[in-house]
């Protein structure tokens, strides 16, 4: 069973600057979850994708967007980066809709300078 | 007031010990709760999950939630060096979106 994977692991960009950051689910997994995870916090939920369409979204302004594609891999964007913006990004698959327990990758660390 | 309180730590307990880890919460609706452990520079691991109300142990770890005081717990048995980690607990509506404690770190002292 293959797990979470995402990349790059870590990431350096300047203010202003946009990102991508990519995710494949574990395999049977057809849902993926994004979280934000700031330094010594608790992960914070972004989105969720379902069926290629967000699926619930947290409390992230709308430069923070993303794709999921019909193998449920997924994409996180994000537009004119803030300092704030450093953080562990966190993608989770679980099962339809969301129906089961999440399974974590090991995250990209972005770092805004 | 967030919506899950979870003490930082650290906790520091000699090995053998048994932990006791908790968190609380604010939402009467939530219904699944689960925790989570995280090494350092590394995903969290899905430990524990539980719906509703009750108990339920797997190996060393115990999970119990008390929704009428709306607090829950992790017990760990016999800790082990490979314990140390920051232990986060979650919960959930109808898993569509959880909501994380902040960590508390645990260190076993061999």
């Amino acid at each position: 069973e293959t797990g979470v994977t995402q990349s790059p692991t870590h990431l350096i960009k300047t203010r202003g600057q946009q990102v991508t950051l990519r995710c494949s689910s574990q395999s049977g997994h057809n849902t993926v979850s994004w979280y934000q995870q700031a330094l010594g916090q608790g992960p914070q939920f972004i989105f969720q994708y379902y069926r290629e369409e967000e699926n619930g979204r947290g409390n992230f302004p709308p430069r923070f967007s993303g794709l999921q594609f019909p193998n449920y891999s997924s994409e996180l964007n994000v537009n004119a980066l803030e300092l704030d913006d450093s953080a562990l990004y966190l993608c989770a698959s679980s099962l339809n809709g969301g129906n089961s327990p999440l399974h974590f990758g090991n995250g990209t660390r972005l770092t805004v300078t | 007031q967030k919506e899950v309180e979870q003490d930082p730590g650290p906790l520091s307990v000699p090995e053998g010990a048994i932990v006791s880890l908790n968190c609380t919460y604010s939402n009467s609706a939530f219904q699944y709760f689960m925790w989570y452990r995280q090494y350092s520079r590394k995903g969290p691991e899905l430990l524990m999950y539980t719906y509703s109300s009750g108990n339920k142990e797997d190996g060393r770890f115990t999970a119990q939630v008390d929704k009428s005081s709306k607090y829950i717990s992790l017990f760990i048995r016999d800790s082990q060096p490979s314990d140390s980690a920051t232990y986060l607990c979650a919960m959930s509506l109808n898993f569509n979106k959880f909501y994380f404690g902040s960590g508390t770190k645990l260190n076993v002292k061999p």
